[in-house]
């Protein structure tokens, strides 16, 4: 199957600092989505991104499905950024979304 | 948007006795829906993939019997863990594939559930 790492697994920031969270995954996908998981554990949909760029706010994802690898951006960060992201390809079957290990974010002011 | 609940939040049950977790769809149909385990501070693991009128596909190594899937409608997955052991305790949560015309295709996760086992 499909396998899927995120660099850094851990990342410390100062409120306002830029970062850029990496997945890398094993084999060519048609989806890709990438999910905030909140301390009370929620995930929340950030981004579904097969391939592209989006931006919404703060934020912005970049997928090149051909070298097998997106980047999540977050920029001016703040404290409720907190937490954990993960990048989640679907599989190859498309019935399933296979998470990475995530990368867990911490914003202080 | 598309808001996927679960319910309990939480729910700590006695070893031996079977505990059961909803998951809805609450403003799209999902003829697909997921079931995911997550422990203390790691990623989430697929269990099974719930499909609406057929049976539940178990990832390997996930006990069937043990882990009871029902999708009996459009909008509403059943997990039932039965015979619940203190190994069993952990955070499940459910989440569906918004397939209306359209729409790509997005998962959108419930706010999971809690299950701890005395």
């Amino acid at each position: 199957g499909i396998q899927v790492e995120q660099s850094p697994p851990d990342l410390i920031l100062q409120e306002g600092a830029n970062s850029t969270l990496r997945c890398n995954f094993s084999d060519s996908v048609n989806n890709l989505q990438w999910f905030h998981q909140n301390p009370w554990g929620q995930l929340i949909n950030l981004f579904y991104i097969p391939s592209g760029t989006k931006q919404n706010g703060r934020l912005s994802a970049t997928t090149v499905a051909t070298e097998r690898y997106s980047l999540l951006y977050i920029s001016s960060s703040q404290t409720t950024d907190s937490g954990v992201y993960f990048c989640a390809p679907e599989n190859q079957a498309g019935t399933a979304l296979i998470f990475g290990k995530g990368t867990t974010l911490s914003v202080s002011s | 948007g598309a808001v996927v609940s679960q319910h309990p939040s939480w729910v700590i049950c006695k070893s031996g006795t079977s505990v059961k977790i909803e998951c809805r769809s609450l403003d799209f149909q999902a003829t697909t829906m997921f079931w995911y385990r997550q422990f203390p501070k790691q990623s989430l693991m697929l269990m099974a993939t719930s499909n609406e009128g057929s049976k539940a596909t178990y990832e390997q190594g996930v006990e069937k019997d043990k882990f009871l899937i029902n999708h009996a409608s459009l909008t509403l997955s059943t997990l039932t863990v039965t015979s619940a052991h203190p190994e069993d305790s952990s955070f499940y949560i459910c989440s569906a594939r918004d397939q209306r015309a359209g729409n790509s295709y997005e998962q959108y996760f419930g706010p999971g559930t809690r299950l701890t086992v005395t």
